[in-house]
């Protein structure tokens, strides 16, 4: 069964800390992304990459970096957490046949 | 950046009702997704549309892209409790490379 494993289903972290999210496909796919998901928003895309070391923004990129060092592997770094990211992150992949979605990383910024 | 409107926002229906929700877009897409969102965990596809005028069913579900490209609804018929859930419509549009363009999600809940 194919899957796009998140690291973490729940954070707690301070304002002002560097945050880690982390998201690894087992599909071999090139495209990977990083959603945020708020309430009466929809997801909103944050970044996507469409190969190693390839990246690019998405609508809402701002406080946000990205790593993709490995096709498998897609990381989100909040440089400095503040408390308006607190949000639902979702990371997903994606081929010629449709996209698949991790089960999403619920971040909580105090 | 782009958007999709999604309506309704959020539905309240008694078990075995029929349920319609669309979403409508002023740009043209190339294909529309819809997503179901259960409590805790990622977006699963429900249909995938490619062409314009396409009419495809899942089971209970049924959705429609629209023949301009610029719209799509998705029924459900004859709703049972475990279609509670968050249903998002999505698109990809020409020239793209593949993101999707969410909606603001429909809000599904149904009384037994």
């Amino acid at each position: 069964d194919v899957k796009v494993t998140q690291s973490s289903r729940y954070l707690v972290k301070r304002t002002g800390e560097k945050v880690f999210l982390e998201c690894v496909q087992d599909m071999d796919h090139e495209n990977m992304f990083w959603y945020r998901q708020d309430p009466g928003l929809g997801l909103r895309l944050i970044y996507f990459s469409y190969d190693v070391k390839m990246k690019e923004k998405g609508d809402i990129p701002e406080g946000y970096s990205v790593s993709r060092e490995k096709k498998e592997r897609f990381s989100l770094i909040l440089e400095s957490a503040s408390t308006n990211q607190t949000s639902m992150y979702l990371c997903a992949s994606s081929s010629t046949y449709g996209y698949t979605f991790g089960s999403g990383t619920r971040l909580t910024v105090v | 950046g782009q958007q999709l409107n999604q309506s309704p926002q959020s539905m309240f229906i008694q078990e075995g009702e029929d349920v319609s929700m669309n979403c409508t877009s002023s740009s043209i897409f190339n294909t529309w997704l819809w997503y179901k969102q259960d409590p805790g965990e990622g977006p699963v596809l429900l249909i995938a549309l490619y062409k314009a005028g396409e009419l495809t069913s899942n089971g209970r579900l049924t959705a429609q892209f629209g023949i301009t490209r610029k719209d799509s609804f998705l029924n459900i018929s004859a709703s049972i409790p475990s279609d509670v859930g968050i249903y998002f419509c999505a698109g990809i549009f020409s020239g793209n490379t593949g993101k999707l363009i969410f909606g603001q999600g429909t809000t599904l809940q149904v009384k037994p």
